[in-house]
């Protein structure tokens, strides 16, 4: 079965520096993968995903994240926090065959930009 | 074009009554998931739709259940509810016919109280 790891709840950088935001899947076939975001009272906007091919992904508001197989890693970084990227961030993985695919979401990762 | 649209975006009932949520999905797309999202279990899938029928199911009871019309617009329902319930329901719809693994464009959810 699949699972998603996000490591850290809560993440605090500063506006102007990286932030990386941590996920590690299990799966045991190559899976589709996902990183969404949710500001408070909304649903999930998708930032990027990774399906197959080049393994660095480059998604909507600066946002990117690289597959890595060998460590079943796709952590998500942007160069530079904005004061607008505060917000609760989720990894997801979907695995599956012949066209049935389940996702499993991550437990999610509030990112906290100081000013 | 309008974005996903989820009707009624707040629901008090109370443990034992069924409740029915409504989902209209974005013009020509097809495909129709739920999610029930909640401070203990994360995001969780529930079922998929496309063109009518139901693709994919997560991990829920019998009493969580779902269709979806000719129109593409979705229901599900819970019946016999319990407090476990209370949760914010989730819609999102894709264009393609990959359902999950495409790009999901997600509703601002349903929050529901069970008293």
């Amino acid at each position: 079965a699949q699972s998603v790891t996000q490591l850290g709840s809560h993440v605090s950088v500063s506006e102007g520096a990286l932030v990386l935001l941590r996920c590690n899947y299990s799966s045991s076939v190559p899976p589709y993968l996902f990183w969404y975001v949710q500001y408070p009272n909304q649903g999930l906007q998708l930032l990027l995903k990774y399906t197959t091919g080049a393994t660095l992904v480059k998604g909507i508001n600066g946002f990117e994240a690289e597959f890595k197989k060998s460590e079943t890693s796709f952590h998500l970084t942007k160069p530079s926090a904005h004061m607008s990227d505060a917000a609760e961030y989720f990894c997801a993985v979907s695995e599956g065959t012949g066209g049935s695919y389940i996702p499993t979401f991550g437990r999610g990762t509030s990112l906290i930009v100081h000013p | 074009k309008a974005g996903v649209t989820q009707t009624p975006r707040y629901l008090i009932k109370t443990r034992g009554q069924q409740v029915t949520l409504s989902c209209s999905p974005i013009s020509g797309h097809r495909s129709v998931s739920w999610y029930q999202q909640t401070p203990g279990q994360g995001l969780q899938f529930l079922f998929e739709y496309f063109s009518e029928t139901q693709r994919n199911k997560g991990n829920f009871p019998g009493r969580f259940s779902g269709r979806q019309f000719s129109n593409s617009r979705s229901e599900m329902n819970v019946s016999t509810l319990e407090l476990g319930d209370s949760a914010l329901y989730l819609c999102a719809s894709s264009s393609g016919t990959s359902g999950t693994t495409d790009t999901q464009y997600f509703g601002p959810g349903t929050r529901l109280t069970v008293l």
